[in-house]
């Protein structure tokens, strides 16, 4: 079955801390990879995207994720979190032959950032 | 670029009552649009996958008469909740991806329509 699982619901992590958020997708065909911020209220805003090609991908924000075909992950990260990172994070995977467009969503995690 | 607009953002209906939530691609054609609902702290429930100029693609177990969806054009779609009860009270998201670019595209999200029913 084709999912996605972010295993941390809620991180809290101190301002200008690094930042890891875990994300692992099932996925029948080639993935295509996406990484979602939410603020409260508001819609998602896409922070980056794997397709192909080089596997570390650079986002908006300072943000980077890595896609690990061998372990089905697609983590994000940031070398140093700001105040303004605190927000949702959704990681979604699409594509695969006869592509829709539509995306599986993870669950979710929640960032916390300490001052 | 790739702006998704959504209307209006907050909505507050007495129970009985249609509502209806606009979805418009602002610089750029959506042959496809995706209706989503959205639980507090839950994740993104898919309802529905809009197509111009043709019937709406339902997910599994949603109402297709209670959720109206029209696509007429290539930049706007709208999500019609029809005699709205509380428990359609949510948060419903719009997204739209880019037309003509292959599968890969990503979707584009407007912000959100936050619908109270009294």
């Amino acid at each position: 079955a084709q999912s996605v699982t972010q295993p941390d619901i809620h991180i809290t992590v101190s301002e200008g801390a690094s930042l890891e958020l875990r994300c692992n997708y099932s996925y029948g065909a080639t993935p295509y990879l996406f990484w979602y911020v939410q603020s409260p209220g508001q819609g998602l805003q896409l922070l980056l995207k794997y397709f192909s090609g080089d596997t570390l991908v650079q986002g908006i924000k300072g943000f980077e994720a890595e896609f690990k075909r061998s372990q089905s992950s697609f983590n994000l990260r940031k070398p140093s979190v700001h105040w303004s990172d605190a927000a949702e994070y959704f990681c979604a995977v699409g594509g695969g032959s006869g592509n829709t467009g539509k995306l599986i969503f993870g669950q979710g995690t929640t960032l916390q950032v300490k001052p | 670029g790739a702006v998704v607009s959504q209307h209006p953002s907050w909505v507050i209906c007495k129970s009985g009552t249609s509502v209806k939530i606009e979805c418009r691609s602002l610089d750029f054609q959506a042959t496809t649009m995706f209706w989503y609902r959205q639980f507090p702290k839950q994740s993104l429930m898919l309802m529905a996958t809009s197509n111009e100029g043709s019937k709406a693609t339902y997910e599994q177990g949603v109402e297709k008469d209670k959720f109206l969806i029209n696509h007429a054009s290539l930049t706007l779609s709208t999500l019609t909740v029809t005699s709205a009860h509380p428990e359609d009270s949510s948060f419903y998201i719009c997204s739209a991806r880019v037309q003509g670019l292959g599968g890969n595209q990503p979707q584009h999200f407007g912000d959100g329509t936050r619908l109270s029913i009294l």
